[in-house]
């Protein structure tokens, strides 16, 4: 697509309940992120993919926090179990990482799914 | 490790005056640093970047920012501002020599709003 589209934009759930919040990457980039933006708190990194890689997971806050990509494209992160402190906005981003020009590449963001937990 | 500091939560500035957005950074290796601009309700939007040459790095919308490895910084400026110029702003930092988080994955600061005033 023409962007990283994220769905759904809002999501309200009462504390306790999984959620699943869905990230489309810009098509043929092969390097996935995903952030989290909290009021104050700048943007917090999740986990990265890049082509058929194992994932770094080291952003992680949690065992409740997981996500995947299916066939390098489309990536779903799941929270299960919500807690009120999960409240935040949850950015994905794409790019397409050229060989010799790593770090250097600029970072595409979908516009983010806002999680209130109830 | 790596770590970005923006020190104004807000700043604000007369249209037409010229205004600066501060960052300073500290890191291990060589920097890549980034501006991002973030609209209400919108994903970040990638504003500039240095990766190496110009300590003067000229972005979108007449921004321009300058890398200072002795001060550690790299503020961002425009000469006139305007009052579609006012959103959150973030620097961003990648250290070359930091291993994890994704090849082109960035330490972001808190974020800065600028307020132009009409």
């Amino acid at each position: 697509g023409a962007g990283v589209s994220q769905s759904p934009s809002n999501k309200v759930t009462e504390k306790g309940k999984d959620v699943e919040l869905r990230c489309d990457p810009i098509s043929g980039h092969t390097a996935l992120y995903w952030y989290r933006q909290s009021l104050g708190q700048g943007l917090e990194f999740l986990i990265y993919f890049q082509g058929n890689s194992a994932p770094d997971k080291s952003g992680l806050p949690s065992d409740r926090f997981s996500a995947e990509r299916t066939g390098g494209s489309v990536s779903t992160l799941t929270i299960q179990r919500t807690q009120q402190e999960d409240s935040a906005v949850y950015l994905c981003a794409s790019s397409l990482v050229i060989r010799g020009s790593s770090g250097a590449n600029v970072l595409t963001f979908g516009a983010g799914s806002r999680l209130t937990v109830l | 490790a790596q770590s970005v500091a923006q020190p104004e939560d807000q700043v604000n500035v007369a249209e037409g005056n010229p205004l600066t957005v501060k960052c300073t950074y500290s890191v291990s290796g060589n920097p890549y640093l980034f501006w991002y601009v973030q609209y209400p309700n919108r994903g970040l939007q990638f504003l500039l970047k240095y990766i190496t040459g110009d300590n003067l790095v000229k972005g979108s919308y007449g921004f321009e920012a300058e890398f200072n490895k002795s001060q550690t910084s790299f503020h961002l400026k425009k000469p006139s501002a305007l009052v579609s110029d006012s959103a959150l702003y973030f620097c961003a930092v990648r250290d070359m020599k930091r291993t994890g988080g994704g090849a082109d994955g960035l330490t972001f600061g808190k974020g800065t709003h600028l307020i132009i005033q009409p």
